[in-house]
């Protein structure tokens, strides 16, 4: 069965950076395309990127500036790295994945809690 | 990029069937056939239940149901269970290698 699992710290200071990785478990991290998502609490989600497991990732434009994706193939990872944090980046963040020409998210991790605070 | 705009709620009685809407713009929901809604139970990831509109994962029953016109997108779900209840959202393919979701929709059994 193939799974995701979100991990990182939970709680993270203004200004410093917010680093967080997806471990994929039962198959390769090859060949499928690797997103994050956010929540804030009581808000809807927030797409914040995506990236094959090679190649260039795009990102969401509002957060551009400040967002770092990459995939280590050997450790089955993705990660995620977002600068300068506020408070408006507490959210919960799930990563999910997208078949190559598939248009969907067909498999998401539960999802972890960061929050911003001093 | 904004978000899709979903109502905050929907309710039915067991049996009777709730639709949910999701509203975007013509550069998202209204340009592109690859609309998809997830169900999200407490503490769980995400499950798609519809994608490309109205086409349904295998496992999916065929209570879930989804269309679309113009820039309006709507999930259907008939003969409501208990384990329906949940929250529902929508996602649509932007462009430029980019997606936007909806705001989500808490599904309530009564």
């Amino acid at each position: 069965q193939v799974q995701l699992q979100e991990s990182g710290p939970g709680l993270v200071k203004p200004s410093e950076t917010l680093s967080l990785t997806c471990t994929v478990s039962g198959d390769s991290i090859s060949g499928y395309y690797w997103i994050w998502v956010r929540q804030p609490a009581g808000k809807g989600l927030e797409w914040i990127g995506r990236m094959y497991s090679s190649g260039t990732p795009n990102y969401n434009p509002s957060l551009k500036s400040r967002v770092t994706m990459s995939v280590d193939t050997s450790k089955n990872q993705f990660s995620l790295n977002l600068t300068s944090v506020t408070a408006a980046d507490t959210a919960v963040y799930y990563c999910a994945r997208r078949r190559s020409l598939a248009w969907y998210f067909d498999l998401w991790g539960r999802g972890t809690l960061v929050t911003v605070s001093s | 990029q904004s978000a899709l705009t979903q109502p905050p709620s929907a309710s039915g009685s067991p049996g009777q069937s709730v639709t949910i809407s999701c509203t975007g713009t013509s550069s998202d929901v209204g340009g592109y056939n690859y609309v998809s809604w997830y169900q999200q139970h407490p503490g769980k990831g995400p499950k798609v239940m519809i994608y490309e509109v109205s086409k349904r994962p295998s496992g999916v029953p065929d209570r879930f149901s989804g269309s679309k016109s113009g820039n309006t997108a709507s999930l259907t779900v008939s003969g409501l269970q208990v384990e329906d209840e949940a929250d529902y959202f929508c996602s649509s393919y932007a462009g430029s290698n980019s997606w936007v979701f909806g705001g989500g929709t808490k599904v309530t059994v009564l």
